[in-house]
């Protein structure tokens, strides 16, 4: 499978405090892509690596690759309540077909 | 950002019926779309690639009699799940690919929830 798995899957931290998520994937990746979902609702694109990309910053995300070891972090820093959603990474492997395959995703809540 | 609108939201159906789920993108041209399925704290599942005038392809595992994809223009897929039963009860989330600068994103849909009693 060329899911990508994330860890930890749950993630409970108090409100400003960092939240660090975890990705690895399977094969050689173009790019890697971090995406938020709030209960419910689709997907809401975060930010996008690539492969020739180390690391990343968006406001307060923070997001790294290491191609080596086929695994990428996402951090949020200063969280805050809005933040609760569940996290995916998403991979488009160079072999296959132009298509993307999320990991298992990380459930963050953050507490007031 | 690209916007892509979904409808309807949720649908509550008998078991035996058909229902379908539009996907549109609003604001750019969508030639490749793609359906996914979710189950309750699971991750998304892509089901099937829709392409603009030519058949969809579809994922190992899912039946293409039953979940039938129609990309008929530039701006519009719809997935029809036919002959529902309570296990086709899930969350469908469509995306289309855009392109944005030098890079494709995916922009999702606010995905159908789908009960079948």
């Amino acid at each position: 499978s060329q899911q990508g798995e994330e860890d930890p899957q749950a993630l409970s931290i108090q409100e400003g405090e960092n939240a660090t998520m975890n990705c690895s994937y399977k094969t050689s990746i173009n790019n890697l892509q971090w995406y938020r979902q709030n209960s419910g609702r689709g997907l809401v694109h975060l930010i996008l690596i690539r492969s020739n990309e180390r690391e990343k910053h968006s406001g307060r995300l923070r997001v790294t690759l290491d191609t080596s070891k086929k695994s990428s972090s996402l951090l949020i820093t200063a969280s805050r309540a809005a933040d609760t959603a569940s996290y995916f990474c998403a991979t488009d492997w160079i072999q296959g077909a132009q298509k993307l395959v999320f990991g298992q995703g990380t459930r963050l809540t953050i507490n007031p | 950002g690209a916007v892509v609108s979904q409808h309807p939201s949720w649908v509550i159906c008998k078991s035996g019926t058909s229902v379908k789920i539009e996907c549109r993108s609003l604001d750019f041209q969508a030639t490749t779309m793609f359906w996914y399925r979710q189950f309750p704290k699971q991750s998304l599942m892509l089901m099937a690639t829709s392409n603009e005038g030519s058949k969809a392809t579809y994922e190992q595992g899912v039946e293409k009699d039953k979940f039938l994809i129609n990309h008929a223009s530039l701006t519009l897929s719809t997935l029809t799940v036919t002959s529902a039963h309570p296990e086709d009860s899930s969350f469908y989330i469509c995306s289309a690919r855009a392109l944005t600068g030098a890079d494709e994103k995916l922009f999702f849909g606010s995905g159908t929830q789908l009960s079948v009693l």
